[in-house]
């Protein structure tokens, strides 16, 4: 059974915090999303990994990072936390083969206060 | 630039009625793909389906049927005798094949089933 696990359901951190989020997934994809779903916005793209150290841009980078050491996890950084940053954090992976197929995990919803 | 729209942000309807979920998709791209997503309240999303642009034809499994038409631009979504637990919310996204393994969804339609 496919498995995309994120590090906490929920958080709430205070405004200026660092906060990292956490991905993990067990079917040795190789491509990983971190996306923010926000009511009436959908899914938006933040940034992806197509292998370990790789990463690119999505829609709406600025005022994260990521990190992808190794092939299984995928890190979501927010540098300096703002009340804007307040959504759910959705993390997905797929395979090259199906990029479409992405699997995702249960979503961390942060409470930036 | 690509965009969905999922003009319904919310449904509700009484078991066993019929609903449908529209999607209606902008793209300059001639190779694109389109899929569904569902979100049950656990939060994962799950793929329902996907269909590319090359290909129109109507699809069905089980309960849930797609119709997909190019000239419309719109890829809907039935839910045929609805039930209890396809309370959910419903994603429509686009993919083009220029922008790799990006996708853009639209804003969900959220699907209360009653009993």
């Amino acid at each position: 059974d496919v498995k995309v696990t994120q590090s906490s359901r929920y958080l709430v951190k205070r405004t200026g915090e660092k906060v990292f989020l956490e991905c993990v997934q067990d079917m040795d994809h190789e491509n990983m999303f971190w996306y923010r779903q926000d009511p009436g916005l959908g899914l938006r793209l933040i940034y992806f990994s197509y292998d370990v150290k790789m990463k690119e841009k999505g829609d709406i980078p600025e005022g994260y990072s990521v990190s992808r050491e190794k092939k299984e996890r995928f890190s979501l950084i927010l540098e300096s936390a703002s009340t804007n940053q307040t959504s759910m954090y959705l993390c997905a992976s797929s395979r090259p083969q199906k990029p479409y197929e992405q699997y995702f995990g249960p979503g961390t919803r942060l409470t930036v206060t | 630039a690509q965009k969905v729209t999922q003009a319904q942000t919310e449904i509700s309807v009484v078991e066993k009625e019929d609903v449908t979920l529209d999607c209606v998709y902008e793209t300059r791209d001639t190779t694109y793909y389109l899929f569904w997503y569902k979100q049950p309240p656990s939060g994962e999303l799950v793929f329902l389906i996907r269909r590319n642009s090359f290909d129109e034809q109507n699809e069905i499994s089980g309960r849930y049927s797609w119709n997909f038409q190019k000239s419309t631009s719109s890829f809907n979504f039935t839910i045929t005798a609805s039930q209890v637990v396809d309370s959910a919310v419903y994603f429509c996204a686009l993919r083009v094949r220029a922008a790799g393994n990006k996708l853009t969804f639209g804003g969900g339609t959220r699907v209360l089933v009653k009993p």
